[in-house]
Order: structure tokens, then C-alpha cells, then sequence
């Protein structure tokens, strides 16, 4: 079975600062990847998504994530943070043999400060 | 297109009861997925529904159920309720290779 791990539980950074956001996954073979996001009081939306070509993949609002097969990695990063990007962040798995089953990570609190 | 509905969006019910949750997806989404989301445990899959039939389960005891009607929308149901089983649930629909649109969810308490 799959399984995410999230490094960061909490991260606070002041606008302007850059992110990264850390995921890891263990799993042997081909697998979707994709990162969500949880703003407070609305429901997960996508960010980004990679199934296959190019590792660095880029979304909304600014983010991009880049694959790292040998390393089992998807994490996220965006230059540039603003107080509009506090909310929570999922990275999330789904295995080619596994339908459309989403194995989440335990999710990295972000607080940009003004 | 309208988004991912799910109702009712709060329940509050008492140990032993049993509840019903519905969802229905985006229209033309055959796929729809639940999910439950707790402090503890985070965001859990339950069950996966697809024409009709139930694809993938989770690793929940037997009192959660689900099913999908002919139009894609789906129920779950959750007997005999437990304190534990306060939760977020989510619902989730997807077409074809596309990624999974998330509903609102139902905030359940159980007393």
C-alpha cells in the first residue's frame, strides 16, 4: 500500500519569503501525483497535478512542484509567498492500479504574515 | 459547470444513530469517491463508486456503507454511530484521467 509523508506540520513565513513544502511517498510503481490546497472554510482544491513527461510541473497561483522519481519526491515550491496563501496543503498519491483511491499526506499548515 | 454538492452540510446526531450523506458530482462524472477527514487522522479514502458499483474500499469497519444511483449521485451511510465518527466527510468526482473535484463536504458531530 501507499503511503505520503508531509515534513512540515506548521510553517510561518513572511510575505515575499520563499516556499517549499516537502513530500515524500513510498510506493513501488507508477504513480499520479498531485498537491491540494485548503483555504480556510472552502473545500480542497487542486493545485497542481503530474501524471507523466515533464517533472516540474506548474499550477495556480504561482506554485509549481517538481518530481523526483529516484527520490520519491513531489515538493512544492513558490518564489514569492502572500498572506492570501495562508491555508493547509495536501500532497497527495494515487496508484495506476488503485482507480481513483487519493492516499493524502497529514497536510503542512501555512501562515504567511502581512 | 455546477461544482461537486454535498448535503446536508451539518449533522449532529447521537451515539447509536445511524445518518445518510449525500453527494452529487459534476455532471458527467461517472466517479465518485468519499473521503473522511478527522485532526487525527487526516483525509482517509473510503470508497469509491463507479456506475453504479463500488471500485476500491478503505480499510473502514463494515458500518460504513455506500451506493450510487443511475444519475452518478451517491449516499453513504453510516450505522451505529460512534464518537470517532465525527469527521469532515468529503465527496470527490472525476471523469476519465482527469483529477478529483472536491465537494464542500459534511461536517458531522456525533454526541
Amino acid at each position: 500500500a501507499q503511503s505520503v509523508s508531509q515534513h512540515n506540520h506548521h510553517v510561518i513565513l513572511s510575505e515575499a519569503a520563499s516556499l517549499e513544502l516537502g513530500c515524500n511517498y513510498s510506493y513501488g510503481g507508477t504513480v499520479n501525483l498531485f498537491w491540494y490546497v485548503q483555504y480556510p472554510g472552502q473545500h480542497l482544491q487542486l493545485l497542481l497535478k503530474y501524471f507523466s513527461g515533464d517533472p516540474l510541473v506548474k499550477g495556480i497561483k504561482g506554485f509549481e512542484a517538481e518530481f523526483i522519481k529516484s527520490k520519491f519526491s513531489f515538493n512544492l515550491r513558490k518564489p514569492s509567498v502572500q498572506w492570501s496563501d495562508t491555508a493547509e496543503y495536501f500532497c497527495a498519491v494515487s496508484a495506476n492500479n488503485a482507480g481513483n483511491m487519493l492516499t493524502f499526506g497529514g497536510g503542512t499548515r501555512l501562515m504567511v504574515k502581512p | 459547470k455546477a461544482g461537486v454538492t454535498q448535503t446536508p452540510r451539518y449533522l449532529i446526531k447521537t451515539r447509536g444513530q445511524q445518518v445518510t450523506l449525500s453527494c452529487s458530482p459534476i455532471s458527467g462524472h461517472r466517479s465518485v469517491s468519499w473521503y473522511q477527514q478527522t485532526p487525527g487522522q487526516g483525509l482517509q479514502f473510503l470508497f469509491e463508486y463507479f456506475s453504479e458499483t463500488q471500485r476500491n474500499k478503505g480499510n473502514f469497519p463494515g458500518r460504513f456503507s455506500g451506493r450510487q444511483f443511475s444519475n452518478s449521485r451517491s449516499e453513504m451511510n453510516v450505522s451505529t454511530l460512534e464518537l470517532g465518527d465525527s469527521a469532515l466527510y468529503l465527496c470527490a468526482s472525476r471523469e476519465g484521467l482527469q483529477e478529483q473535484f472536491f465537494g464542500p463536504g459534511t461536517r458531522l458531530t456525533v454526541l
